[in-house]
C-alpha cells in the first residue's frame, strides 16, 4: 500500500510570501492531520480533518494559515504570509479511523525554510 | 497543562547494550502512550502502543513500560544495533480528546556505535 504522499519536499520563500503544500493520504483514510515540527522539538497538530469536516484547528494561526481538504481526500496547507518563525518541517499523516488509539501514518514533510 | 518530557541530551551507547530511553508525563495519566521513531529527513514511525492498564508491552527487541504511579514510561531497546540509531518520540493522547488528538515529546536521539 502506498504511503503518505506530500510535495513539494524542499520550499524556500521571502518573508511575507505565500507558499502552499500538498498532501495525499493513505486509500480509505478518513483522518487528516497537519502538523508542524520546529527543529529540535516534536510535531504539534496544526489541524485535523475528519473527512472533509474540521475536528481540530485550535493551534492553527488562523490569521495567516489555513487548510482545506476538499472531497475528503487530498489536503493543501497554506500560509499567507510567512513569517520567519514558520521555518519547519510540514508533516501530514492519515489514519482510518478518528478516536483512540489508532496509528497515524506520517508523510515524509515538506521543510520549510523562510528568509 | 499536559505535557510530555523526554531527555533532550542525546544517548549515546555502545552496539549489543541495551537502550533505555525515559519519558515523563504531568497531570492526569493518558489512557495510552505510544512510541514513535523519527529518522532524519522522514516522517515519524510509529512503534508501540501501551495502554493505561497495561504495565509491560514488548515487540522483538523493543519493550515498553507505562508507570502510572512515576507519571513515566522507559523505552528499551536490547541488543541494540547502529540501525537503531534515529529520534524516539514519546507520545499521549490529549486529555480527554475523543478524537485521537496527540502531545509529542521533543524527542531523545539515540546514537548506537559499532
Amino acid at each position: 500500500e502506498a504511503g503518505v504522499a506530500q510535495s513539494p519536499r524542499y520550499k524556500i520563500i521571502e518573508k511575507r510570501q505565500s507558499v502552499a503544500f500538498w498532501c495525499n493520504p493513505i486509500s480509505g483514510h478518513a483522518t487528516l492531520y497537519w502538523y508542524q515540527q520546529i527543529l529540535g522539538q516534536g510535531p504539534k497538530l496544526l489541524i485535523q480533518f475528519q473527512n472533509n469536516g474540521v475536528v481540530d484547528d485550535s493551534q492553527l494561526p488562523k490569521d495567516r494559515f489555513s487548510a482545506e481538504r476538499l472531497k475528503g481526500v487530498d489536503s493543501t496547507l497554506k500560509i499567507q504570509p510567512a513569517k520567519l518563525e514558520d521555518s519547519a518541517v510540514y508533516l501530514c499523516a492519515s489514519s482510518s479511523r478518528q478516536g483512540r488509539g489508532d496509528t497515524q501514518y506520517f508523510g515524509p514533510g515538506t521543510r520549510l525554510t523562510v528568509l | 497543562s499536559q505535557k510530555i518530557e523526554q531527555n533532550s541530551e542525546a544517548l549515546n551507547i555502545q552496539e549489543g547494550k541495551t537502550a533505555t530511553l525515559t519519558c515523563n508525563y504531568t497531570n492526569y495519566s493518558p489512557a495510552y502512550l505510544q512510541w514513535y521513531r523519527q529518522d532524519p529527513g522522514r516522517g515519524p514511525v510509529f512503534l508501540l502502543l501501551i495502554r493505561e492498564n497495561e504495565k509491560e508491552k514488548r515487540k522483538e527487541r523493543l519493550k515498553v513500560t507505562f508507570d502510572t504511579t512515576l507519571k513515566q514510561s522507559l523505552f528499551h531497546i536490547t541488543a541494540s544495533q547502529p540501525a537503531d540509531s534515529a529520534t524516539y518520540l514519546c507520545v499521549r493522547l490529549a486529555g480527554s480528546s475523543n478524537t485521537g488528538k496527540l502531545i509529542f515529546g521533543q524527542g531523545t536521539t539515540l546514537q548506537v556505535k559499532p
